[in-house]
């Protein structure tokens, strides 16, 4: 069974700081990987997707990918009390089910005025 | 969220009743997936339908539950005899097509219908 392994927090930040938020993934032949948020009682959002190696940066979000240690990341720079919500990590199963994505268990973020 | 509605948006059920929860995808969109969250956990994939298919329900308790997509109307899913742990956020998501791997493309989610059975 493939697991995604997210720390479920809270990750408290002052306002203006940059969140650093982690996950690990089971299956080292995982190629894509996507950053969800969710605010409670809403929907998944989906923020970020990498699948390759390095670094992706889109606004305020850059995702870092790192294969070999089978570790993404999403770092905000500049967070606001607006980014406080859960944030979901989320792998497809396999090559022939990419739309049976396996999520974390999210890590709640707070960004403190 | 990309246009794919749900309805009901919250919906109370007592034990034993049945639950419908609907789903219109994304104009043009031909492929729905549900997804399920209870509480504390994560989301966790539960079918995957095209019109009148049903491709992958690998995630779908073996009893109580079904889904249908049919070639008119919007996607169903039924929860017959609803129990208490059957609370939960049940989420729908569509595509024009089943998403591509090695790319960013994925899924996109509607708002959710919230389910609690008392």
């Amino acid at each position: 069974q493939k697991e995604v392994e997210q720390n479920s927090g809270p990750l408290s930040v002052p306002e203006g700081a940059i969140a650093s938020l982690n996950c690990t993934y089971s299956d080292r032949g995982s190629q894509s990987f996507f950053w969800y948020r969710q605010y409670s009682g809403k929907s998944p959002e989906l923020i970020m997707s990498i699948y390759s190696n390095g670094d992706k940066e889109d606004g305020r979000f850059t995702a870092q990918l790192n294969k070999a240690s089978q570790y993404v990341s999403l770092l905000i720079r500049d967070s606001q009390p607006s980014d406080s919500a859960t944030y979901l990590c989320a792998v497809p199963e396999g090559l022939d089910s990419s739309y049976k994505l396996i999520f974390g268990s999210g890590t709640r973020l707070l960004v403190r005025p | 969220n990309a246009g794919v509605m749900q309805n009901p948006r919250h919906l109370v059920r007592r034990r034993g009743q049945e639950a419908r929860l609907r789903c219109s995808p994304v104009k043009g969109h031909s492929h729905v997936y549900w997804y399920r969250q209870l509480p504390e956990e994560g989301l966790k994939f539960m079918v995957y339908l095209q019109k009148e298919n049903i491709i992958d329900e690998s995630g779908m308790p073996k009893e109580r539950f079904s889904a249908e997509f049919p070639k008119e109307g919007p996607s169903i899913l039924r929860i017959q005899q609803v129990v208490r742990g059957d609370s939960a956020a049940y989420f729908c998501a569509s595509s024009p097509s089943r998403p591509p791997t090695y790319s960013g493309n994925t899924i996109y989610f509607g708002e959710g219908s919230w389910l609690t059975v008392v």
